[in-house]
């Protein structure tokens, strides 16, 4: 089955340290998007990337980094830095810069302590 | 930059149509897309807009005015499930996505 997977599905950190939240897809998309979603706040671009090996910064990239060194993977590390890391951070895709649909994988759930 | 505004809550009753609106501001656009996410879930994709008029899909619609930076979604024949949040978004220069805050539809029996 074709599709984008997130894990873990909950994930718990103690203040000061760094955590990579794994987002893979199989749907042989071009563009991934890592979201930030917050009560009452919607969806915050953190980072994307149109291809490999290339990413931009979204609205809300400071504390966080990403890469893109593989085409089904977009691996987003939340830095020590992110003054208020606790979230539902949500990982999409699509096939490229001429689509508009965007898939979601099922989102990780990060709770700093 | 972008932003978009609609709605935090609306109320329907079942077996209704609800309108929810949004409006946008965006350095390029390239289109309004609407989705859907329910309690716990990730956001599905509904509809699309990249020009000017009414997009129908089954019980859902969606429109556009891009002279009015203006857009709604139509929900048809109101169902329990359809109580969620629907969030509007604009695509625009270098395929940046943009989500507005969400609207939470509340629908009565």
């Amino acid at each position: 089955d074709g599709g984008i997977t997130q894990s873990p599905k909950y994930l718990f950190r103690k203040e000061g340290q760094n955590v990579t939240l794994s987002c893979e897809q199989n749907l042989n998309h071009d563009a991934m998007y890592w979201y930030r979603q917050d009560p009452g706040q919607g969806l915050r671009l953190i980072y994307y990337s149109q291809i490999v090996n290339d990413f931009q910064k979204g609205d809300i990239a400071e504390g966080y980094s990403v890469s893109r060194e593989k085409k089904e993977s977009f691996p987003l590390t939340v830095t020590s830095a992110q003054k208020n890391p606790t979230a539902f951070y949500l990982c999409a895709s699509k096939t490229g810069t001429s689509a508009y649909e965007q898939y979601f994988g099922p989102g990780t759930r990060l709770t700093v302590t | 930059g972008q932003s978009l505004e609609q709605p935090s809550e609306v109320t329907a009753v079942e077996g209704a149509i609800v309108q929810i609106n949004c409006t946008y501001q965006t350095s390029g656009f390239y289109g309004l897309s609407w989705y859907q996410q329910h309690d716990g879930g990730a956001p599905t994709f509904l509809s699309y807009n990249a020009l000017d008029g009414l997009e129908e899909t089954g019980r859902f619609s969606s429109f556009l005015s891009r002279s009015d930076s203006y857009g709604y979604l139509l929900l048809q024949e109101l169902q329990m499930k359809d109580s969620a949040s629907y969030f509007c978004a604009v695509r625009g220069r270098d395929d940046k996505i943009i989500f507005g805050k969400g609207t939470r539809l509340h629908i009565l029996p």
